[in-house]
């Protein structure tokens, strides 16, 4: 199975508005609406921000929202802070009963 | 509050087996609508999904791993365990595991991960 595309880095200010976004198929990303997004800050474990596309676990700052058009699916994150600056990966549930991580952006607080 | 712990080796030869074992601690580990599984990634890498299990013993595994894969469940003892054959480098990594919901819809508790390096 191939690893979703997601861009490798996405920076803004503080303040602003970022997107990322995150490309399968219609067998994964656009075939069901289990995508969720994950935090990982050097070092650590990753954190959900994000789950069946656009639920946010408790907890989850409200600056963060998920959307999926077709075989994409994107993270926006409003009001951009330098504590977001960290990786981020999308995954997916797959027509075949696997899971599949996009391959991880990097966002920078400028 | 539900936690996961890894356990095993932190070397392993090349051609041999990698083996871990994970202890879940905090909640039940067979409530339904729960799984079990391990997540790896290499050395400044992104996330690999290696397989999952639920504690009926139902398991899922990715494809190209799969020939070289076991995991298990020991419910007396609420532990899985991860067994890779025949390791290479490229299968050095930390090595998460982690609760998975139904539709693996989302990864809701991971254990701190414990680096596995592949060297002779």
């Amino acid at each position: 199975q191939s690893a979703l595309t997601q861009p490798a880095s996405v920076s803004g200010s503080p303040g602003q508005s970022i997107a990322i976004s995150c490309t399968g198929t219609s067998s994964d990303v656009g075939g069901y609406d289990y995508v969720s997004w994950y935090q990982q800050y050097p070092g650590k474990a990753p954190k959900v921000m994000i789950y069946d596309v656009t639920n946010r676990p408790s907890g989850v700052s409200n600056r963060f929202s998920g959307s999926k058009s077709g075989n994409t699916a994107s993270l926006t994150i409003s009001g951009l802070q330098a504590e977001d600056e960290a990786d981020y990966y999308c995954s997916s549930y797959t027509s075949i009963s696997t899971l599949v991580f996009g391959g991880g952006t990097k966002v920078t607080v400028l | 509050q539900l936690q996961l712990q890894e356990s095993g080796p932190g070397l392993a030869k090349p051609s041999e087996t990698l083996s871990l074992t994970c202890t879940v601690s905090g909640d039940s580990f067979s409530r339904t609508g729960f799984y079990w599984g391990w997540i790896r990634q290499p050395p400044g890498k992104g996330l690999e999904w290696i397989g999952t299990v639920h504690y009926t013993g139902s398991n899922y595994f990715n494809p190209s791993l799969k020939s070289r894969l076991t995991i298990s469940i020991d419910k007396s003892k609420n532990q899985f365990s991860l067994k890779l054959t025949s390791v290479t480098a490229s299968d050095t990594a930390v090595y998460y595991c982690a609760r998975l919901q139904l539709w693996f819809r989302q990864i809701d508790f991971w254990g701190q991960g414990t680096l596995v390096r592949v060297s002779s």
